[in-house]
């Protein structure tokens, strides 16, 4: 099934340490979006790709950076993880074109529960 | 900036009760999409309402957008364990990629 991937589920990092969360989607979808989600709360989104174009939320920190290579593969980097970053880190992805995103929406990933010690 | 709200923010009622979550915002959009969201995974899309007025239904579940397109609620009869989970409504924008997502109600149905 198509679908979108991301790896690992469950990361544990120190303080400090860089840190990549993967994403991957086999539904060859133009815009690929990093989302951040704390306890209970709605996503907020950090940034997103409309093919290889980037587009940073403005109240997304420096800390965060993101790397598309290729159509199917995304990225999210923190350069140096606080306590305050520990979150789920959710991937979705989107056609984009025209009035696709109205009526299909966002195929989410399951997320990466990211752990700072 | 475009606002969604959502009510309750946390609901808690047991196994067979009936309960209504609701999103408002100011702003007009041109789609409203529901995401449930359980535990520990990512938002699943549970629907999308373009019309106002539309009212469409998923088994136990009915959603309905608000005559200006502003509002939009989710009806559950008779509520199932399997039903627990985090709501979020989102609004749509034509030509925009991007979604804006409500606050999210927290539902728990208690067996």
């Amino acid at each position: 099934d198509a679908m979108v991937i991301q790896n690992p589920r469950y990361q544990v990092t120190q303080f400090g340490k860089p840190v990549t969360l993967s994403c991957s989607q086999t539904l060859n979808h133009n815009v690929m979006y990093w989302y951040q989600q704390k306890s209970s709360q709605a996503p907020k989104l950090l940034f997103h790709y409309y093919d290889k174009d980037f587009n940073n939320e403005a109240d997304t920190p420096d800390n965060f950076q993101s790397r598309r290579p290729n159509t199917s593969f995304c990225f999210l980097d923190i350069r140096s993880p606080g306590l305050g970053d520990a979150a789920m880190y959710l991937c979705a992805t989107s056609r984009g074109v025209g009035d696709s995103v109205n009526i299909y929406g966002y195929t989410f990933g399951s997320g990466t529960r990211l752990t700072v010690v | 900036t475009q606002l969604l709200e959502q009510s309750p923010q946390f609901l808690s009622i047991q196994e067979g009760e009936n309960l209504t979550v609701y999103c408002n915002s100011s702003s007009v959009f041109s789609s409203l999409q529901w995401y449930r969201q359980e535990p520990g995974e990512g938002p699943v899309l549970l629907v999308t309402v373009v019309t106002g007025g539309e009212v469409k239904k998923l088994k136990r579940l009915t959603f309905q957008f608000g005559d200006a397109r502003k509002d939009s609620s989710l009806h559950i009869t008779a509520a199932q364990p399997g039903d627990t989970g985090l709501y979020l409504c989102a609004g749509g924008d034509l030509g925009n990629e991007k979604l804006t997502f409500g606050t999210g109600t927290r539902l728990t149905i208690i067996p």
